[in-house]
């Protein structure tokens, strides 16, 4: 089936720093790829669109010079926290729909960020 | 606007009663549901989906769910549960350009 790859899983890095994290569609093309974020004990929140070739789309809220989004391929889309600051620490989360119709929607296995 | 209510934050049961977990969503369409548990620290399990067609689905590790459209409802059941089963619980609908709305989880705790 789909799998959605998403590296790192865990990353800790010091306040003023920035992370990327890679989101990779390993067996089928992904014109479009989701970015969430789960605080502990809540729920997930989309925070952007990352569609291929084009600039992503971000929902209300989320600052797109903080959560830089790149999506040069159809099956890579990366999420870069730019000076990452404590309350950026938090669960990322990507998603991919892997066909049209009901096909499947395929989730990463997340990356815990941590910035001390 | 497209929502999914979880309603229950946490609920316990003990181990071996049957558990359901209720999710009501707002949607104009026909939604696709899901339903994905959460161990602590972990990524998302795909427990179930509804598309079309029955409305009583199966997924894995016993649990099932019933869409009732009439009820904007998709709960979850497990006839009996199993210490393991101990986690959090997500309820999704599915929008159309791929992204998922959830609800705020219910936490699910087990006694013995």
């Amino acid at each position: 089936g789909a799998v959605v790859s998403q590296h790192p899983s865990r990353v800790i890095c010091k306040s003023g720093t920035s992370v990327k994290i890679e989101c990779r569609s390993l067996d089928f093309q992904a014109t479009t790829m989701f970015w969430y974020r789960q605080f502990p004990k809540q729920s997930l929140m989309l925070m952007a669109t990352s569609n291929e070739g084009s600039k992503a789309t971000y929902e209300q809220g989320v600052e797109k010079d903080k959560f830089l989004i790149n999506h040069a391929s159809l099956t890579l889309s990366t999420l870069t926290v730019t000076s990452a600051h404590p309350e950026d620490s938090s669960f990322y989360i990507c998603s991919a729909r892997s066909g049209a119709g009901n096909y499947g929607y395929t989730f990463g296995s997340g990356t815990r960020l941590t910035v001390v | 606007a497209q929502s999914v209510t979880q309603p229950d934050i946490h609920i316990t049961v003990s181990e071996g009663a049957s558990l359901e977990l209720r999710c009501n969503y707002s949607y104009g369409a026909t939604p696709y549901l899901f339903w994905y548990v959460q161990s602590p620290g972990q990524g998302l399990q795909l427990l179930l989906k509804y598309f079309s067609g029955d409305t009583l689905v199966q997924g894995i590790k016993g649990f099932e769910a019933e869409f009732k459209r009439s009820q904007s409802s998709f709960n979850l059941r497990k006839p009996s549960v199993h210490w393991s089963d101990a986690a959090e619980y997500f309820c999704a609908v599915a929008l159309p350009r791929g992204d998922m709305r959830f609800g705020a989880g219910t936490r699910l705790t087990v006694k013995p």
